[in-house]
């Protein structure tokens, strides 16, 4: 099956930096997803990007199908902004997605 | 917030014991799927459907059955219940294979 690695695992960021998020994934993809994993579980979408870009106040996501990765940028990071960022893509026209192990953000006051 | 809610939200039960976990929606999406989360794993595919009737297995089906008798309605089903089962499964439910998939709360399963 499609293989989907998250880079970094885990990131530390004081309040107001930014930050890059990565995502390669083996194969070709019709879906791609970026969702938020807040402490308390729950799963929130960010992105349904299977190519181009997109922005969403201090988010923003690029997904370069040809070259196989998606990048999630954070942007003057808040407190709120921590917990897990999962990519997830799905090769078929199905959505039975794949996610990636997640990139563990904390961003401290 | 997509229409989509777990039942119930947290359980314990004991090893061999039969269970049941609902997922209920009011978008009226044909797909709906059954995930679990496990420390070390993410999210991982369980079983799908893509229509009242229309089901099928995903990477992790050993030990689980799902029905849909219904747009709304997804039932995962652990027929005897065992410890590695001990997980968070999450529903999830998109209205085409082409759009993005909305998770609901999750179910916090624990097999003692």
């Amino acid at each position: 099956g499609i293989q989907v690695e998250q880079s970094p695992p885990d990131l530390i960021l004081q309040e107001g930096a930014n930050s890059t998020l990565r995502c390669n994934f083996s194969d070709s993809v019709n879906n791609l997803q970026w969702f938020h994993q807040n402490p308390w579980g729950q799963l929130i979408n960010l992105f349904y990007i299977p190519s181009g870009t997109k922005q969403n106040g201090r988010l923003s996501a690029t997904t370069v199908a040809t070259e196989r990765y998606s990048l999630l940028y954070i942007s003057s990071s808040q407190t709120t902004d921590s917990g897990v960022y999962f990519c997830a893509v799905d090769r078929n026209a199905g959505n039975m997605l794949t996610f990636g192990g997640g990139t563990r953000l904390m961003v401290k006051p | 917030d997509a229409g989509i809610t777990q039942s119930p939200r947290h359980k314990v039960t004991e090893t061999g014991t039969p269970v049941t976990l609902r997922c209920h929606q009011t978008e009226n999406h044909r797909y709906m799927y059954w995930y679990r989360q496990d420390p070390g794993h993410g999210l991982r595919l369980i079983h799908y459907s893509y229509g009242v009737k229309d089901t099928d297995k995903g990477e992790v089906s050993d030990g689980y059955s799902v029905s849909r008798s219904k747009t709304e309605d997804f039932l995962l089903t652990l027929e005897s219940a065992t410890s590695s089962q001990t997980s968070v499964y999450f529903c999830a439910i998109s209205g085409t294979g082409n759009t993005e998939a909305f998770f609901g709360q999750g179910t916090r399963l624990t097999v003692v």
